[in-house]
């Protein structure tokens, strides 16, 4: 069974501080890996994307892969009151279904001004 | 100028009853994929469909069918609702490998 493993939270920062999300994967020929956001009542939102190890950097969001060690970040820097959130770990399938992701549960992510 | 939609965006109806769901991505992408989301929050993938190929989760039902008219489109028909089909279903699309961006949900209501 494949599977993409998250800390449901709720973490909690204060404003302006760093939240780091993690995440730990089983498929080893995963290729592409995605962060998504999700307010509560709405449809997640892609964040971030990474498909080599290594830091990527989008403004305040860096992710971070280790394929290694099965293991993707996300930092967020500055949180914001409207980072408050829960946030998606996906990890593609691999083999035939490239396509296909497989999700998380989400990291409740709440920052306090 | 919506990327990825869906109708209805609420569905209510008793157990038993057959309906459907639209999608629509104006995006030019050549994937398309039905999500659930339980009460749970956890979201899980039903089918991906191209126009090559139908990949579907085998823990889906097959009450559920996927039918694509053309490239933009991708519907969801459920047959014979039961309680536990209740969740929110979205629909999202992709082009090759590249991230997915899901429509607005369809939040189904089976009583």
């Amino acid at each position: 069974q494949k599977e993409v493993e998250q800390n449901s939270g709720p973490l909690s920062v204060p404003e302006g501080a760093i939240a780091s999300l993690n995440c730990t994967y089983s498929d080893r020929v995963s290729q592409s890996f995605f962060w998504y956001r999700q307010y509560s009542g709405k449809s997640p939102e892609l964040i971030m994307s990474i498909y080599s190890n290594g830091d990527k950097e989008d403004g305040r969001f860096t992710a971070q892969l280790n394929k290694a060690s099965q293991y993707v970040s996300l930092l967020i820097r500055d949180s914001q009151p409207s980072d408050s959130a829960t946030y998606l770990c996906a990890v593609s399938l691999g083999g035939g279904s490239q396509g296909n992701l497989i999700f998380g549960k989400g990291t409740k992510l709440s920052v306090k001004p | 100028d919506t990327a990825v939609s869906q109708t209805p965006k609420y569905l209510v109806t008793q157990m038993g009853n057959d309906k459907s769901i639209k999608c629509e991505q104006n995006l030019g992408h050549d994937t398309m994929y039905w999500y659930k989301q339980d009460s749970k929050k956890f979201l899980k993938i039903m089918f991906s469909y191209n126009n090559k190929e139908l990949i579907i989760n085998e823990t889906v039902p097959n009450r559920f069918s996927p039918k694509s008219p053309d490239k933009a489109h991708l519907n969801l028909h459920i047959n014979s609702l039961e309680l536990g089909d209740s969740a929110v279903y979205f629909c999202a699309s992709s082009q090759a490998l590249g991230g997915q961006y899901f429509g607005p949900g369809t939040r189904l209501t089976v009583t």
